[in-house]
């Protein structure tokens, strides 16, 4: 089975500080994704990367930024965290070959900033 | 104005009752549909997907879009307590990783 590891179910941080969230896929995929999911809001795009050391912008790309330097990891960084950053974060990946292949999601980083 | 509306529920039912879930969108270059299930503390995993219009069924699930209306449908046929979950619409132009979702319904199914 396809793992999308995510290193923390809950962080609490504090507004203006440098946060780094990470993600692990274990089964050699091309695509990864960052999502926000907010109540009323659904899931959002934040950022995507379709190979190593590339990255898109998705639909909410401020003040966010991300890096993937090695395949199987997806880190998103919010460089000077706000209290409307506050959210579920959900990392996600898929095969690559076609770019129509289902997503896998982590099971989320609860993430607050005070 | 938001591209997909989902009605966020929470939408309960009895164990055996048809569950019927739905969401309206306005970008007309949608071309795939998908439903997502979230179980409580868990990330989304693909439940159904339809391409264009018309219906898909698998098992106890059945999808229908319908485009000219800009309406796509979720029926859940005899409905377990399993199935208490909130289940997200999401559809996209082309890649499937760039979607855009509703903003789920929460399902109850009581035993």
């Amino acid at each position: 089975d396809v793992k999308v590891t995510q290193s923390s179910r809950y962080l609490v941080k504090r507004t203006g500080e440098k946060v780094f969230l990470e993600c692990v896929q274990d089964m050699d995929h091309e695509n990864m994704f960052w999502y926000r999911q907010d109540p009323g809001l659904g899931l959002r795009l934040i950022y995507f990367s379709y190979d190593v050391k590339m990255k898109e912008k998705g639909d909410i790309p401020e003040g966010y930024s991300v890096s993937r330097e090695k395949k199987e990891r997806f880190s998103l960084i919010l460089e000077s965290a706000s209290t409307n950053q506050t959210s579920m974060y959900l990392c996600a990946s898929s095969l690559g070959s076609t770019r129509r292949e289902k997503l896998f999601f982590g099971s989320g980083t609860q993430l607050s900033v005070l | 104005q938001k591209e997909v509306e989902q009605d966020p529920g929470p939408l309960s039912v009895p164990e055996g009752a048809i569950v019927s879930l739905n969401c309206t969108y306005s970008n007309s270059a949608f071309q795939y549909f998908m439903w997502y299930r979230q179980y409580s503390r868990k990330g989304p995993e693909l439940l159904m997907y339809t391409y264009s219009s018309g219906n898909k069924e698998d098992g106890r699930f059945t999808a229908q879009v319908d485009k000219s209306s800009k309406y796509i449908s979720l029926f859940i046929r005899d409905s377990q307590p399993s199935d208490s979950a909130t289940y997200l619409c999401a559809m996209t132009t082309d890649s499937w990783g760039k979607l855009q979702f509703g903003a789920g319904t929460q399902v109850v199914v009581t035993p």
